[in-house]
């Protein structure tokens, strides 16, 4: 059963400096590995997608990067805003297109 | 981009009572839906697969005769959860999978159900 952890749970730091997240999962047998951004009481935004197949994308001052063989993927986030503040969600894709959730990763970044 | 919507955004209802979600998407044809719930200051947990035209699929532990799941279309997923208790308070979210193409979900923007 797909297990996926992300440190830190929780992360604060003053505005401009990058910062990176972390994504572990269990099982290496994914479809893709997504991050997505969630503020408080909202949906979810999609922000970069990582087929099995590829190494990393980027996006902005987003850059994500897959190691299937580790079972591991990180989010670097470049000169942090106070508006990039929210909550970052990974998730792997099985090949029956469900998603399994990381627990979260809450972003505070100070002006 | 593809868009998802919900119905209602927020919901209070009294023990016992059921409650509708409506799930829609609005400008592609999704022939798979996913609904999740999720707690305060937690993850996403998928309850169910809706697949049009067929029963969904319902994860394990979730109750199939409490969260009743219809996709009568290829735009309309909806979730009633009947017989409502306080615990299921929570927050609902879903989302549609784009046919074609790497595997995209799209979510909609979640529903807040409180029974009281």
């Amino acid at each position: 059963k797909q297990e996926v952890t992300q440190i830190p749970a929780a992360l604060s730091v003053p505005e401009g400096e990058n910062l990176v997240l972390n994504c572990s999962f269990t099982d290496s047998a994914i479809y893709n590995l997504q991050w997505f951004r969630q503020d408080p009481g909202k949906g979810l935004t999609s922000l970069l997608l990582i087929q099995s197949s590829q190494r990393e994308q980027t996006s902005g001052r987003l850059n994500a990067s897959l190691d299937k063989s580790s079972g591991r993927s990180t989010l670097y986030i470049a000169a942090s805003q106070p508006g990039d503040s929210a909550t970052y969600l990974c998730a792997a894709m099985d090949s029956s297109y469900k998603l399994i959730f990381g627990s979260g990763t809450r972003l505070l970044v100070r002006p | 981009g593809a868009v998802v919507s919900q119905h209602p955004s927020r919901v209070i209802c009294k023990s016992g009572t059921s409650v509708k979600i409506e799930c829609r998407s609005l400008d592609f044809q999704a022939t798979t839906m996913f609904w999740y719930r999720q707690f305060p200051k937690q993850s996403l947990m998928l309850m169910a697969t809706s697949n049009e035209g067929s029963k969904a699929t319902y994860e394990q532990g979730v109750e199939k005769d409490k969260f009743l799941i219809n996709h009568a279309s290829l735009t309309l997923s909806t979730l009633t959860v009947t017989s409502a208790h306080p615990e299921d308070s929570s927050f609902y979210i879903c989302s549609a999978r784009v046919p074609a193409g790497r595997g995209e979900q799209y979510f909609g923007p979640g529903t807040r159900l409180t029974v009281t």
